[in-house]
Protein backbone atom coordinates (compact mmCIF):
# COMPACT_ATOMS: atom_id res chain seq x y z
CA UNK A 1 0.00 0.00 0.00
CA UNK A 2 1.12 3.65 -1.08
CA UNK A 3 1.69 5.83 1.98
CA UNK A 4 -0.35 8.30 0.01
CA UNK A 5 -3.28 7.47 -2.36
CA UNK A 6 -4.71 10.01 -4.60
CA UNK A 7 -6.88 9.14 -7.58
CA UNK A 8 -4.94 9.85 -10.77
CA UNK A 9 -8.50 10.35 -12.46
CA UNK A 10 -9.04 12.15 -15.24
CA UNK A 11 -11.80 14.31 -13.63
CA UNK A 12 -13.40 16.36 -16.41
CA UNK A 13 -15.65 19.72 -15.38
CA UNK A 14 -17.02 22.29 -17.11
CA UNK A 15 -16.28 25.72 -16.96
CA UNK A 16 -17.15 27.65 -13.72
CA UNK A 17 -18.14 24.36 -11.92
CA UNK A 18 -15.99 23.40 -8.42
CA UNK A 19 -13.28 20.66 -8.63
CA UNK A 20 -13.14 18.90 -5.81
CA UNK A 21 -9.90 16.79 -5.43
CA UNK A 22 -8.71 14.95 -2.38
CA UNK A 23 -5.70 12.21 -0.63
CA UNK A 24 -5.22 10.15 1.95
CA UNK A 25 -1.88 8.94 3.40
CA UNK A 26 -1.40 6.08 6.52
CA UNK A 27 1.52 8.05 7.67
CA UNK A 28 0.35 9.97 10.86
CA UNK A 29 3.82 11.18 11.08
CA UNK A 30 2.84 14.02 8.77
CA UNK A 31 2.23 17.54 9.54
CA UNK A 32 2.90 19.52 6.15
CA UNK A 33 0.80 18.87 3.66
CA UNK A 34 0.72 20.43 0.35
CA UNK A 35 -1.02 21.06 -3.31
CA UNK A 36 1.05 21.05 -6.51
CA UNK A 37 -0.10 22.16 -9.81
CA UNK A 38 2.12 20.87 -12.79
CA UNK A 39 1.57 21.39 -16.87
CA UNK A 40 2.31 19.29 -18.87
CA UNK A 41 6.35 18.94 -19.88
CA UNK A 42 6.50 20.94 -16.60
CA UNK A 43 8.02 21.10 -13.10
CA UNK A 44 5.40 21.32 -9.99
CA UNK A 45 4.13 24.76 -8.91
CA UNK A 46 3.53 24.63 -5.10
CA UNK A 47 -0.45 26.17 -4.91
CA UNK A 48 -1.16 25.77 -1.26
CA UNK A 49 0.27 24.97 2.02
CA UNK A 50 -1.16 23.77 5.38
CA UNK A 51 0.32 22.50 8.85
CA UNK A 52 -1.27 20.39 10.30
CA UNK A 53 -5.51 20.13 10.53
CA UNK A 54 -7.41 22.98 9.23
CA UNK A 55 -8.76 24.95 6.53
CA UNK A 56 -6.77 27.83 4.05
CA UNK A 57 -8.42 29.61 1.47
CA UNK A 58 -6.15 31.45 -1.48
CA UNK A 59 -8.24 33.27 -4.09
CA UNK A 60 -10.17 30.37 -5.67
CA UNK A 61 -8.44 28.07 -3.93
CA UNK A 62 -8.91 26.10 -0.20
CA UNK A 63 -7.17 23.47 0.81
CA UNK A 64 -8.75 21.27 4.31
CA UNK A 65 -6.73 18.73 6.45
CA UNK A 66 -8.30 16.35 8.37
CA UNK A 67 -5.53 14.53 10.26
CA UNK A 68 -7.81 12.46 12.34
CA UNK A 69 -9.15 11.10 9.22
CA UNK A 70 -5.66 11.75 7.42
CA UNK A 71 -7.47 12.67 4.46
CA UNK A 72 -6.68 16.11 2.48
CA UNK A 73 -8.92 18.37 0.14
CA UNK A 74 -8.31 20.97 -2.49
CA UNK A 75 -11.44 22.80 -4.02
CA UNK A 76 -10.94 25.02 -6.79
CA UNK A 77 -13.66 27.13 -7.13
CA UNK A 78 -15.25 29.02 -10.42
CA UNK A 79 -12.68 26.99 -12.46
CA UNK A 80 -11.26 28.07 -15.87
CA UNK A 81 -9.42 26.12 -18.82
CA UNK A 82 -6.64 27.37 -17.53
CA UNK A 83 -6.48 25.12 -14.42
CA UNK A 84 -6.71 22.18 -16.76
CA UNK A 85 -3.51 20.55 -15.31
CA UNK A 86 -2.49 17.68 -12.90
CA UNK A 87 -2.72 18.29 -9.35
CA UNK A 88 -0.47 16.74 -7.20
CA UNK A 89 -0.94 16.47 -3.08
CA UNK A 90 2.84 16.38 -1.28
CA UNK A 91 3.20 16.01 2.14
CA UNK A 92 6.54 15.73 5.18
CA UNK A 93 6.70 14.76 8.76
CA UNK A 94 9.56 17.74 9.03
CA UNK A 95 9.26 21.43 8.11
CA UNK A 96 12.16 20.31 6.06
CA UNK A 97 12.60 17.77 4.07
CA UNK A 98 11.88 15.26 1.37
CA UNK A 99 8.38 15.72 0.27
CA UNK A 100 5.87 11.98 -0.30
CA UNK A 101 3.64 12.86 -3.01
CA UNK A 102 0.36 11.65 -4.36
CA UNK A 103 0.54 10.21 -7.91
CA UNK A 104 -2.19 12.88 -8.98
CA UNK A 105 -5.00 14.05 -10.51
CA UNK A 106 -5.44 15.04 -14.22
CA UNK A 107 -7.46 17.49 -14.52
CA UNK A 108 -9.50 18.83 -17.46
CA UNK A 109 -11.58 22.01 -17.43
CA UNK A 110 -13.94 22.22 -20.63
CA UNK A 111 -15.40 26.10 -21.97
CA UNK B 1 14.16 36.44 -11.02
CA UNK B 2 15.65 32.57 -11.89
CA UNK B 3 14.49 29.89 -11.43
CA UNK B 4 15.80 26.33 -11.08
CA UNK B 5 17.22 25.37 -14.21
CA UNK B 6 17.72 21.75 -15.26
CA UNK B 7 20.37 20.45 -18.28
CA UNK B 8 20.13 18.71 -20.28
CA UNK B 9 15.85 19.09 -21.35
CA UNK B 10 15.29 15.62 -22.96
CA UNK B 11 18.55 12.70 -23.20
CA UNK B 12 17.94 9.68 -25.13
CA UNK B 13 20.69 7.06 -24.70
CA UNK B 14 21.03 3.01 -25.21
CA UNK B 15 20.79 0.37 -22.12
CA UNK B 16 24.08 0.15 -20.53
CA UNK B 17 25.66 3.89 -21.30
CA UNK B 18 25.94 5.96 -18.11
CA UNK B 19 24.29 9.55 -18.12
CA UNK B 20 25.07 12.59 -16.12
CA UNK B 21 21.85 15.07 -15.48
CA UNK B 22 22.49 18.30 -13.76
CA UNK B 23 21.00 20.96 -12.01
CA UNK B 24 20.77 24.83 -11.65
CA UNK B 25 19.33 25.91 -7.89
CA UNK B 26 18.00 29.42 -7.46
CA UNK B 27 20.99 31.30 -6.32
CA UNK B 28 20.82 31.41 -1.85
CA UNK B 29 19.05 27.86 -1.28
CA UNK B 30 21.15 25.81 0.69
CA UNK B 31 18.73 22.67 0.45
CA UNK B 32 18.43 20.65 -3.06
CA UNK B 33 16.54 17.84 -4.00
CA UNK B 34 16.37 15.02 -6.64
CA UNK B 35 12.95 13.47 -7.34
CA UNK B 36 11.95 11.09 -10.43
CA UNK B 37 8.66 11.07 -12.06
CA UNK B 38 7.35 7.68 -14.17
CA UNK B 39 5.09 8.17 -16.66
CA UNK B 40 1.59 8.51 -15.06
CA UNK B 41 2.88 8.33 -11.91
CA UNK B 42 3.69 10.83 -8.71
CA UNK B 43 7.24 12.30 -7.91
CA UNK B 44 9.42 9.76 -6.18
CA UNK B 45 11.90 11.42 -3.62
CA UNK B 46 15.76 10.16 -4.77
CA UNK B 47 18.61 12.36 -2.57
CA UNK B 48 18.80 15.52 -0.82
CA UNK B 49 21.52 17.78 0.18
CA UNK B 50 21.48 20.42 2.79
CA UNK B 51 24.43 22.86 3.24
CA UNK B 52 27.35 21.35 4.13
CA UNK B 53 25.78 17.96 5.92
CA UNK B 54 25.76 14.72 4.48
CA UNK B 55 23.32 14.00 1.86
CA UNK B 56 20.34 11.97 2.65
CA UNK B 57 20.63 9.11 -0.49
CA UNK B 58 17.48 6.83 0.99
CA UNK B 59 15.69 7.07 -1.58
CA UNK B 60 18.52 6.07 -4.16
CA UNK B 61 16.97 3.15 -6.11
CA UNK B 62 20.49 1.18 -6.56
CA UNK B 63 23.91 1.78 -6.24
CA UNK B 64 24.02 2.63 -9.91
CA UNK B 65 22.82 6.24 -9.11
CA UNK B 66 24.81 8.82 -7.29
CA UNK B 67 24.67 12.40 -6.57
CA UNK B 68 27.01 15.19 -6.03
CA UNK B 69 26.65 19.00 -5.10
CA UNK B 70 29.61 21.53 -5.43
CA UNK B 71 29.01 23.53 -2.07
CA UNK B 72 24.95 25.24 -2.42
CA UNK B 73 25.58 25.65 -6.07
CA UNK B 74 25.47 23.15 -8.94
CA UNK B 75 24.30 18.89 -8.48
CA UNK B 76 24.79 16.24 -10.61
CA UNK B 77 22.73 13.29 -10.55
CA UNK B 78 24.66 10.28 -12.19
CA UNK B 79 23.21 7.09 -13.27
CA UNK B 80 25.37 4.46 -14.02
CA UNK B 81 24.49 1.15 -16.75
CA UNK B 82 21.37 2.75 -17.55
CA UNK B 83 18.12 0.06 -17.40
CA UNK B 84 15.04 0.62 -19.30
CA UNK B 85 13.32 1.10 -16.19
CA UNK B 86 15.12 4.19 -15.63
CA UNK B 87 13.46 6.15 -17.99
CA UNK B 88 11.53 8.96 -16.58
CA UNK B 89 11.35 12.79 -16.04
CA UNK B 90 14.06 13.57 -13.44
CA UNK B 91 13.28 16.79 -11.56
CA UNK B 92 14.93 19.21 -8.96
CA UNK B 93 14.32 21.30 -6.79
CA UNK B 94 15.46 23.69 -4.08
CA UNK B 95 14.53 25.58 -1.15
CA UNK B 96 16.22 28.35 1.73
CA UNK B 97 15.50 27.30 5.50
CA UNK B 98 11.94 27.50 6.04
CA UNK B 99 10.23 30.87 7.06
CA UNK B 100 8.12 30.36 9.82
CA UNK B 101 6.55 26.89 9.10
CA UNK B 102 6.85 26.88 5.70
CA UNK B 103 9.31 25.48 3.30
CA UNK B 104 8.63 26.03 -0.09
CA UNK B 105 10.92 23.74 -2.55
CA UNK B 106 10.78 25.28 -6.27
CA UNK B 107 11.04 22.63 -9.04
CA UNK B 108 12.77 22.93 -12.12
CA UNK B 109 11.00 21.61 -15.64
CA UNK B 110 12.93 18.33 -15.09
CA UNK B 111 15.12 16.17 -17.44
CA UNK B 112 13.20 13.47 -19.56
CA UNK B 113 15.65 10.44 -20.24
CA UNK B 114 14.65 7.72 -22.40
CA UNK B 115 16.52 4.60 -22.01
CA UNK B 116 16.18 2.29 -25.28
Amino acid sequence: QKEVEQDPGPLSVPEGAIVSLNCTYSNSAFQYFMWYRQYSRKGPELLMYTYSSGNKEDGRFTAQVDKSSKYISLFIRDSQPSDSATYLCAMKGDSWGKLQFGAGTQVVVTP
Amino acid sequence: GAGVSQSPSNKVTEKGKDVELRCDPISGHTALYWYRQRLGQGLEFLIYFQGNSAPDKSGLPSDRFSAERTGESVSTLTIQRTQQEDSAVYLCASSRPPSGLQETQYFGPGTRLLVL
